[in-house]
């Protein structure tokens, strides 16, 4: 069955950065894309942005843009999400999917604290 | 970015009854519509893609209608797993954007 396993909880310091992956199993991972999405009480559900498993290229949303920053890795079939001058409106649960959104990671909670 | 406005924020509602939560977009999206459901502990699962088609193994009881700016989400029969937050997401222009959610809550 497909599964989307996340990396855990993760504790940063304002500025700095940290990496969250995402593992891909049950399927053919260069046939669909990645995406991320971030989860906060506040702002609910905001979609991050792609990467296409095959080629590795990328499409953000202008928000995340500067912030956000996707790779993969297709020998392992991981994705990667690294978060970047982390401050705490950072701190939110992330999400990985699969292509439509059809398969979801169990999340990554992120905290951003000094 | 196209605004998801998702109606009522909450429902107290009990085992067997009908609901039905509503998405409405400011702009319309073709159909473009999934709906997605919220355990508790996080675990997203998606229910309905393209407004009306059920995801694999998501029970007959769920389903999904409407067009334009305009959608619904029904389930027929509750039954105690149901009551959980649900999400509507709009997938017809970038970037893709949700609704703000509808807990669904036992009365």
């Amino acid at each position: 069955q497909v599964q989307l396993q996340q990396s855990g909880a993760e504790l940063a310091k304002p500025g700095s950065s940290v990496k969250i992956s995402c593992k891909a199993s049950g399927y053919t991972f260069t046939s669909y894309y990645i995406s991320w999405i971030k989860q906060t009480t506040g702002q609910g559900l905001e979609y991050i942005g792609y990467i296409n498993t095959g080629s590795g290229g990328t499409n953000y949303n202008e928000k995340f843009k500067g912030k956000a920053t996707l790779t993969v890795d297709k020998s392992s079939s991981t994705a990667f999400m690294q978060l970047s001058s982390l401050t705490p409106d950072d701190s939110a649960v992330y999400y990985c999917a699969r292509g439509g959104l059809d398969a979801w990671g169990q999340g990554a909670s992120v905290t951003v604290s000094s | 970015d196209i605004q998801m406005t998702q109606t009522p924020s909450s429902m107290p509602a009990s085992l067997g009854e009908r609901v039905t939560i509503s998405c409405r977009a400011s702009q319309g999206i073709s159909n473009y519509l999934n709906w997605y459901q919220q355990k508790p502990d996080g675990t997203i699962k998606p229910l309905i893609y393209y407004t009306s088609n059920l995801q694999s193994g998501v029970p007959s009881r769920f389903s999904g209608s409407g067009s334009g700016t305009d959608y619904s989400l029904t389930i027929s029969s509750l039954e105690p797993e149901d009551f959980a937050m649900y999400y509507c997401q709009q997938y017809d222009s970038s970037p893709w954007t949700f609704g703000g959610g509808t807990k669904l809550e036992l009365k």
